[in-house]
């Protein structure tokens, strides 16, 4: 079974532009989770979409968007960028959704995105 | 606000000995508690969990233990080996929230 894919794996945008990552999810799984580690801060959720609905959403500013299709692929998109948005965004799925018991997350390798 | 606190940021322990990660939380409400492991250039990966109605948990080497009138986990890894060095993220949600994971312990295991 295929893991979690993230694409593109590293990305270097300049301040002002928009970015969109994306993520498959592992083949049945309905729940994607996407997260922002940042060095000392450790993951910090984004949001969750389950079925295409955005189920949780954590304290990022409105720049920070996403989406989830039929296929629950999903993407994430930052736009505006700033120096501070530097980070590796990773994105996590799992069968039901995310924080319930037998629901773990698997994560995919991430994204390292770099403003310049 | 951090709900989920991992206050040392680094530990280094002797290969073969016990490696102990603790973790602090501060949400009475959450109900489910995990550990993910992370090396270099991956993604986390699912280590062991526990639901809030048990206090231990025992996978292979790892277990878990859950203190809630402390909010208070554990990690204990026993025997530590060399693959075992690592960043451990400690998370915890409520029921079907979202999860919440602390900063990291970087584990090194020394030869």
């Amino acid at each position: 079974k295929a893991g979690v894919t993230q694409t593109p794996r590293y990305l270097i945008k300049t301040r002002g532009q928009q970015v969109t990552l994306s993520c498959s999810p592992i083949s049945g799984h309905r729940s994607v989770s996407w997260y922002q580690q940042t060095p000392g801060q450790g993951l910090q959720f984004l949001f969750e979409y389950f079925s295409e609905t955005q189920r949780n959403k954590g304290n990022f500013p409105g720049r920070f968007s996403g989406r989830q299709f039929s296929n629950s692929r999903s993407e994430m998109n930052v736009s505006t960028l700033e120096l501070g948005d530097s980070a590796l965004y990773l994105c996590a799925s799992s069968l039901g959704p995310a924080g319930g018991t037998y629901n773990e997350q698997f994560f995919g390798p991430g994204t390292r995105l770099t403003v310049l | 606000d951090q709900q989920v606190k991992q206050n040392s940021p680094s530990l280094s322990v002797q290969e073969g000995r016990i490696s102990i990660l603790n973790c602090d939380y501060t949400n009475s409400m959450f109900d489910y508690f995990l550990w993910y492991k992370k090396y270099p250039a991956e993604g986390p990966t699912f280590l062991i969990s526990i639901s809030s109605i048990k206090d231990k948990n025992e996978d292979g080497r790892f277990t878990v233990f859950l203190n809630k009138s402390a909010k208070h986990l554990s990690l204990h890894i026993v025997p530590s080996q060399p693959g075992d060095s690592a960043v451990y993220f400690c998370a915890a949600s409520e029921i079907n929230d979202k999860i919440i994971f602390g900063k990291g312990t970087r584990l090194h295991i020394l030869p």
